[in-house]
């Protein structure tokens, strides 16, 4: 079975460009999770999916990200225009909707360089 | 809101020796989760052990375990007999039990475990 994939793994872009990054979460999974790590700092919940519906975006830094779940399955994350604190490593994760003893699969994250 | 604290930026271990990472965590919920998540260099992040708030028995997970204190708010995890593949950053999380549905993870700020050969 795959596993969650993202892409690209890596990108370097300037200060004010745009990028996109792709999740593509487990088949099956509902629950589609951005996550952030700024560089030294801790993993920063970004927004959740449930389906193609944004459970919870309150971790979104502002409106320069958007994200967008076509369909309920792969998802996309835009930074437009790009700026250098946006730089970092975005995780993308999924699980099932279940009751109780839920396991999250994470990405192996997309690095993203503004210069 | 939750936070959670990892004070050990990097650790180091001689392979086959025993290392305990730190990780203490601030919540005024009583009924919450515990996780420790491993992330080799350029491989995705993975589960290595949970444990439940109200069980108060600590979670083992074959060479990893945790030593969960509740009342202290410590959650610290022991790699015994330490192997070369356990080299890896690994991030403690935090989840509240009170939100069906939505498994949001608050994590630390991790620990970047070099294993000795």
């Amino acid at each position: 079975e795959a596993g969650v994939t993202q892409f690209p793994s890596h990108s370097v872009i300037e200060k004010g460009q745009t990028v996109t990054l792709r999740c593509d979460p487990i088949s099956g999974h509902d629950n589609l999770y951005w996550y952030r790590r700024v560089m030294g700092k801790e993993i920063k919940f970004l927004l959740h999916f449930v389906k193609e519906s944004k459970q919870d975006e309150s971790g979104m830094p502002n409106n320069r990200f958007l994200a967008e779940r076509t369909g309920g399955t792969y998802s996309t994350l835009k930074v437009q225009p790009a700026e250098l604190e946006d730089s970092g490593v975005y995780f993308c994760a999924s699980s099932q909707v279940r009751l109780t003893g839920n396991t999250i699969y994470f990405g192996e994250g997309s690095w993203l360089t503004v210069v | 809101a939750q936070t959670v604290t990892q004070s050990q930026p990097e650790m180091s271990v001689q392979e086959a020796e025993t290392v305990t990472l730190s990780c203490t965590y601030d919540t005024s919920e009583s009924d919450y989760y515990l996780f420790w998540y491993k992330q080799p260099p350029s491989r995705q992040m993975i589960l290595v052990i949970r444990q439940e708030a109200y069980k108060q028995q600590n979670a083992t997970e074959n060479r990893f375990s945790v030593n969960f204190q509740k009342a202290a708010k410590s959650f610290s995890l022991k790699i015994s007999d330490s192997q070369l593949g356990d080299a890896a950053m690994y991030f403690c999380a935090y989840r509240s039990a009170a939100n069906f549905g939505n498994e949001k993870l608050t994590f630390g700020t991790g620990t970047r475990l070099t294993i000795i050969p």
